[in-house]
């Protein structure tokens, strides 16, 4: 297994513009988490997938973005009518509940940049 | 709300000096605290975690403590060498949830 994959690395869309990011997860792991991370700081929650099911959506996830996880395995992110302040990295991670270490494996990220 | 604070923002040492970087989380509930390094156009990378019933933990060149009374914890390097240089994110979290609080970052350069 290579690991948590993000496509694409880099995304320039225009404002307005719908956009989807996809994830593929480590094949065991059954968690699945999409968080967001701006130039200087942490990343911050977006939402959670155990298996198929979006267990938890943070206040940042507005009615714009929506997220999938079809058959439990990769997860997409749409972002419809993009706008400036949606640019950032958007991170994917994965876990394994039950794992005696309950840290994630992130992906390398999509950044999104809106013009 | 859930916050985790983390100072300092950057850090400069000199190679072969230690490195500490000390955070404060809200949450009583939080039980698991993992520390994060990020390269350069990389995600961030689990590097040492450790766990409420735990005092303090060690892996080569790193180590972590945790004083839950005061709600503290921090990432101690040792004998630092440029390979060093990241951000490292603190995080916060409860094991029976699934969300995990993030630190600011810090900035750390190891200066050769």
């Amino acid at each position: 297994d290579t690991g948590v994959s993000q496509d694409p690395r880099h995304k320039i869309t225009k404002r307005g513009q719908n956009v989807t990011f996809r994830c593929d997860p480590i094949s065991e792991h059954n968690r699945l988490y999409w968080y967001r991370q701006t130039l200087g700081q942490g990343p911050e929650f977006l939402t959670y997938f155990q298996n198929e099911a979006q267990l938890e959506k943070s206040r940042l996830l507005s009615d714009r973005f929506s997220a999938e996880r079809p058959k439990g395995s990769f997860s997409t992110l749409e972002i419809q009518r993009t706008e400036q302040g949606d640019s950032a990295m958007y991170l994917c991670a994965s876990s394994l509940q039950g794992a005696l270490r309950y840290g994630y494996t992130f992906g390398s990220g999509t950044r999104l940049t809106v013009v | 709300g859930e916050n985790v604070e983390q100072h300092p923002s950057t850090l400069s040492v000199q190679e072969g000096d230690s490195a500490v970087i000390k955070c404060t989380y809200s949450d009583s509930a939080s039980n698991y605290f993992p520390w994060y390094k990020q390269e350069l156009g990389k995600g961030p990378q689990l590097i040492i975690d450790i766990r409420s019933n735990v005092g303090e933990k060690k892996d080569q060149r790193i180590a972590v403590t945790l004083n839950k009374t005061a709600k503290h914890f921090s990432l101690h390097i040792t004998e630092t060498q440029p390979e060093d240089s990241a951000v490292y994110f603190c995080a916060a979290s409860y094991t029976g949830g699934f969300k995990t609080i993030f630190g600011a970052g810090t900035r750390l350069f190891v200066k050769a």
